[in-house]
């Protein structure tokens, strides 16, 4: 069973436009997310990461939101642009401040901007 | 080098073979990892190695067998694999964090692309 979803597979929006990726978890024990991105022939390179005392956390041109209540959690980029074009994996961890350094990744979005 | 690094970058293996993954990182954390990526299907942990020692093995088959022999290496040795383990396999590793600190996200390396015939 999933723990992290993300029930999107691809998403294709137009150069500067906002691209918004989506994260669903079941576990209500995980406290921190992180987005990771991933082009082909490469590893995945983290991006952004929030904690559950948090609701919102912006870097640049990526901001992530978490709504506890609902189990979910979204990636905005803004403006999009072509060489975001990528998969984007979600991943949450039971962290407990340093008891555990392990992720549970979710099957990834691949984003395609269109210039 | 810088990072993580993986050789091959990519294996073919008969289902006889025995051939072992390599991953360096050159970041000095205490903490590596093997994941396994297959096809439309999440990253899964493998392996975590904690300041060398296993913390946790994920339920993986005996055929996959991780060795670190320092905080530096970690490989992947595969022996008698089934075509359905064809998949890629990342290496990441970041500094474990402690108790009451800040959360350190992982680094992974570029994976090998294994296939088995």
């Amino acid at each position: 069973d999933q723990q992290v979803k993300q029930n999107s597979p691809s998403l294709s929006v137009q150069e500067g436009r906002i691209s918004i990726l989506n994260c669903d978890y079941t576990n209500s024990m995980f406290d921190y997310f992180l987005w990771y991105k991933k082009y082909p022939a490469e590893g995945p390179t983290f991006l952004i990461s929030i904690s559950s005392i948090k609701d919102k956390n912006e870097d640049g041109r990526f901001t992530v939101f978490l709504n506890k209540s609902a189990k979910h959690l979204s990636l905005h980029i803004v403006p999009s642009q072509p060489g975001d074009s990528a998969v984007y994996f979600c991943a949450a961890s039971a962290w407990y401040g340093g008891a555990t350094n392990k992720l549970i990744f979710g099957t990834g979005t691949l984003l395609a901007v269109q210039p | 080098e810088t990072g993580v690094t993986q050789t091959p970058r990519h294996l073919v293996m008969g289902m006889t073979n025995k051939k072992s993954l390599k991953c360096e990182q050159h970041l000095g954390h205490n903490a590596m990892y093997w994941y396994k990526q297959s096809a439309k299907k999440p990253l899964e942990l493998m392996f975590v190695y904690n300041f060398k020692e296993q913390t946790e093995n994920n339920s993986v088959p005996s055929r996959f067998s991780p060795e670190c022999p320092n905080s530096s290496h970690l490989f992947l040795h595969l022996h008698t694999l089934q075509p359905e383990d064809s998949a890629l396999y990342l290496c990441a590793s970041s500094q474990l964090s402690l108790a009451g600190g800040s959360y350190n996200e992982q680094f992974f390396g570029p994976g090998t692309r294994l296939t088995v015939l």
